[in-house]
């Protein structure tokens, strides 16, 4: 079974501009989270979709979007690049309709913001 | 907002020696999952802990959920080189947390051969 695939591995932006990073779950899976891991902060949750819909949020500025669609993968966009959004972002998926089950990382998209 | 702490930061052993980490947590969560995380790469989950008092085992792994629902260590076995990483905690509580882990600040392990 294949795992949590994030796309891009890597990328450089300059600040003002906009990105937006891909989630693929877990075949079967169809709430995935959203994760931003920063040194000085660590792992923050920015939001999370189950059957498109996001049914949880964190407390990021509303530059931070994400979608789902209806094969349940996700993306999140970023608009108006700050260089303190430079940081790691992990999707996760989970099996849950409901709280209380695993979730599994990807690998994480590595965001640059020069 | 919701923190929880976990300690030590940082641990440097031998290899061959066991190692113990801890959570704790000013509130209540109801699921507690244990995360190992590389450099570069996202956390691998080790093990997850569904009630209060289980103790849960993988491999050379051991975890448990604490009595009060606010606390969880792990614990790892006679360490060998492979197991240097970040190791995280992580909380969730039930009801509208929805896909919403709390994270530990995490802790550096470093093993000696």
């Amino acid at each position: 079974k294949a795992g949590v695939t994030q796309t891009p591995r890597y990328l450089i932006k300059t600040r003002g501009q906009q990105v937006t990073l891909s989630c693929s779950p877990i075949s079967g899976h169809r709430s995935v989270s959203w994760y931003q891991q920063t040194p000085g902060q660590g792992l923050q949750f920015l939001f999370e979709y189950f059957s498109e819909t996001q049914r949880n949020k964190g407390n990021f500025p509303g530059r931070f979007s994400g979608r789902q669609f209806s094969n349940s993968r996700s993306e999140m966009n970023v608009s108006t690049l700050e260089l303190g959004d430079s940081a790691l972002y992990l999707c996760a998926s989970s099996s849950a309709r409901t709280t209380g089950t695993e979730a599994f990382f990807g690998q994480g998209t590595r965001l640059t913001v020069v | 907002g919701q923190q929880l702490n976990q300690s030590p930061q940082s641990m440097f052993i031998q290899e061959g020696e066991d190692v113990s980490m801890n959570c704790t947590s000013s509130s209540i969560f109801n699921t507690w999952l244990w995360y190992k995380q590389d450099p570069g790469e996202g956390p691998v989950l080790l093990i997850a802990l569904y009630k209060a008092g289980e103790l849960t085992s993988n491999g050379r792994l051991t975890a448990q959920f604490g009595i009060t629902r606010k606390d969880s260590f792990l614990n790892i076995s006679a360490s060998i080189p492979s197991d240097v990483g970040i190791y995280f905690c992580a909380g969730q509580r039930w009801g509208t947390s929805y896909g919403k882990l709390t994270f530990g600040q995490g802790t550096i392990l470093t093993v000696h051969p």
